[in-house]
């Protein structure tokens, strides 16, 4: 089946550790994101990708990394810099990000991550 | 003030209601206009996209005033399977992609 893959479900991190979470997509999507949703309040964009081996900040990408170097594969690095992880990570992909494309973003089933 | 906003809620309405929502956008490049639906834990999933001239699709309606920069959503004969969370969302050819904070909706039976 085509989609979006997201793991783990649940992710648990101790003080000082940096965890990644992992996204794979199988639609041959150009583009893929990766958003944080706090509890209660909408998604904001931490990075996104257009292409293979690039990769833009988003308005929250502080204490995150991120790599692109296959198509189907754009996982996230949650590094010790972020203070506050605890939260859903949700990754997302579509078509292209070109003008007049269809830029509709699919999600991913999120990753919980909680501060031990 | 925030780029998309919405009436947080909660929507609490009777089984058989027509609610509608609300959503206004700062960003006049914007371009690009959807309603997501999010359940509680679970991914935003595309409910539908919004053209200029307002469209349908079964008991959803949405439409899009770009002069007021704002986007509704109607939905008519609730379900009890309408509870959810709606996410509005303005894109600028997928380069400021902002979802709005969600609107909250209980269908009660």
């Amino acid at each position: 089946d085509g989609g979006i893959t997201q793991s783990p479900k649940y992710l648990f991190r101790k003080e000082g550790q940096n965890v990644t979470l992992s996204c794979e997509q199988n639609l041959n999507h150009d583009a893929m994101y990766w958003y944080r949703q706090d509890p209660g309040q909408g998604l904001r964009l931490i990075y996104y990708s257009q292409i293979v081996n690039d990769f833009q900040k988003g308005d929250i990408a502080e204490g995150y990394s991120v790599s692109r170097e296959k198509k189907e594969s754009f996982p996230l690095t949650v590094t010790s810099a972020q203070k506050n992880p605890t939260a859903f990570y949700l990754c997302a992909s579509s078509i292209r990000l070109t003008s007049g494309s269809d830029e509709t973003q699919y999600f991913g089933p999120g990753t919980r991550l909680l501060v031990l | 003030r925030k780029e998309v906003e919405q009436d947080p809620g909660p929507f609490n309405v009777p089984e058989g209601a027509t609610v509608a929502f609300n959503c206004t956008y700062s960003n006049s490049a914007s371009q690009s206009f959807f309603w997501y639906r999010q359940d509680c834990r679970k991914e935003p999933k595309l409910l539908m996209s919004v053209y200029s001239s307002g469209n349908e699709d079964g008991r959803f309606t949405a439409q899009l005033n770009r002069a007021s920069q704002y986007i509704s959503l109607l939905i008519r004969d609730s379900k009890l399977s309408d509870s959810a969370t709606y996410l509005c969302v303005a894109d600028n050819y997928g380069q400021n992609f902002v979802f709005g904070p969600g609107t909250r909706l209980s269908v009660l039976p």
